[in-house]
């Protein structure tokens, strides 16, 4: 069981606005620790997606945007697209466990 | 960019070591953090521990002190060894790196370790 709660599965058809959420507690997104999310296409390794709760590395589209509130963080994908399906992980520091978390993650479907 | 590849045995019988070798190439390797990660088939990711370029250390207390991460600059590479593995340690391994701020930039292929007798 995760520390990081993700909804297990979102769909949306092509060119919608889709929402994932990570939620925590108050030893880690609610500590103040950053967020960041990974995007895991089938088969591949995971790829960093958005860092410090709301930036994108280079090469990373704008249509991919993270935000963070309290205990917990979001992340936003606009103009769905065929190869946005993928598995999406949040990550964290938890300072009562003493370690790096990830969440439990959420498979994007593209109807 | 960095690039990272594993390597290592991809069948352990319990109770043995599981050692995993991951060889960086396309930049410095005194200049991150060096991360194992694991998930196990159709489940999610968990971070093992990390290694600095000088030998600092840190691990996930779930592992109850069964890991060893070490770095060889020489090389290029670094290492994990996880004893008395049993099946629940069946997984793929990544290697990763980071600039030690809590992200993970960069991603090997995976190794998939396999523990049974």
């Amino acid at each position: 069981q995760s520390v990081l709660t993700q909804p297990p599965s979102v769909s949306g058809a092509p060119g919608q606005r889709v929402t994932i959420s990570c939620t925590g507690f108050s030893s880690n997104i609610g500590a103040g620790y950053a967020v960041h999310w990974y995007q895991q296409p089938p088969g591949t390794a995971p790829k960093l997606l958005i860092y410090d709760n709301s930036n994108r590395p280079s090469g990373v589209p704008d249509r991919f945007s993270g935000s963070k509130s309290g205990t917990s963080a979001s992340l936003a994908i606009t103009g769905l697209q065929a190869d946005d399906e993928a598995d999406y992980y949040c990550q964290c520091y938890d300072s009562s466990l003493s370690r790096y978390l990830f969440g439990s993650g959420t498979t994007v479907t593209v109807l | 960019q960095v690039q990272l590849q594993e390597s290592g045995p991809g069948l352990v019988k319990p109770s043995e070591t599981l050692s995993l070798t991951c060889t960086v190439s396309g930049g410095p390797i005194s200049a991150y953090y060096w991360t194992w990660i694991r998930q196990p088939p159709g489940r999610g990711l968990e971070w093992i521990g990390y290694t600095s370029a000088s030998g600092a250390t840190d691990y996930n207390p779930s592992l109850n002190g069964r890991v060893t991460i070490s770095i060889d600059t020489s090389k290029n590479q670094f290492s994990l060894k996880l004893t008395s593995v049993t099946t629940a340690d069946t997984a793929v391994y990544y290697c990763a790196t980071g600039s030690g701020t809590g992200y993970f930039t960069g991603w090997g292929q995976g190794n998939l370790v396999t523990v049974s007798s």
